[in-house]
């Protein structure tokens, strides 16, 4: 039972690199989110998904690209590394409908370092 | 814009007290609010609730939604060590913008 996963869990970039974070899910949820935590604070949205094809931004969409081209995969790209950058990174998903729980479920999170 | 505003920003108990956080949102098609805790890795998922005002519980804590006041309550009773971490509030939207926007968060903490 696999849930949220997300890779890699550890990246150290140098300025002006460029990477994909990978996420995919098996719970056939349309609704997937990426988020960006900083040190003692909250959970900002970057990018959002309601289903394979569509993706709209959050709060803090620059620097960032997704793509949805599958229910399962929504992978994070982030074009030109910059110390901002320097964050965790989570995945979510959520299944849409009446007869959801309601319950964002995560990955485990991946720990993004801009040097 | 989506807001979500949580109060306090810390707060640090003793053992066996109960406190009150308190979540606030501004928000266009209000679906549901999440409560979720966080330690050292992933959000876990506490409660969610809706415009139903009907109060969720599990063991020592409870929350509770009020639509007229667009906020929310999560009181945790007879807290213990292992309840400290960061509390989490979140606004689902809907209306084919299923955004999630997240509050910044409380950090509990308590002590022995």
């Amino acid at each position: 039972n696999a849930g949220v996963t997300q890779t890699p869990k550890f990246r150290i970039l140098k300025i002006g690199q460029s990477m994909t974070l990978q996420c995919t899910q098996d719970m056939n949820h349309n609704y997937m989110y990426w988020y960006r935590q900083d040190p003692g604070m909250g959970l900002k949205l970057i990018y959002y998904s309601v289903g394979a094809g569509i993706t709209d931004k959050g709060e803090v969409p620059n620097g960032y690209n997704v793509s949805r081209s599958t229910t399962e995969d929504f992978p994070l790209r982030l074009e030109l590394a910059a110390p901002s950058q320097t964050s965790v990174y989570f995945c979510a998903s959520i299944a849409g409908g009446g007869g959801s729980t309601g319950e964002l479920f995560f990955g485990e999170g991946s720990r993004l370092t801009v040097l | 814009e989506d807001k979500v505003v949580q109060s306090p920003l810390s707060l640090v108990v003793h053992e066996g007290d109960t406190v009150t956080l308190n979540c606030s949102y501004e928000v266009t098609n209000f679906r549901s609010l999440l409560w979720y805790k966080q330690e050292k890795k992933a959000p876990t998922f506490l409660f969610m609730l809706t415009s139903s005002g009907i109060e969720k519980k599990s063991g020592r804590l409870s929350s509770i939604l009020d639509k007229k006041e667009l906020s929310s309550i999560l009181n945790i009773t007879a807290t213990q060590t292992g309840d400290s971490a960061i509390y989490l509030c979140a606004v689902r939207t809907q209306g084919g913008s299923e955004k999630l926007v997240f509050g910044k968060g409380t950090k509990l903490t308590v002590n022995p």
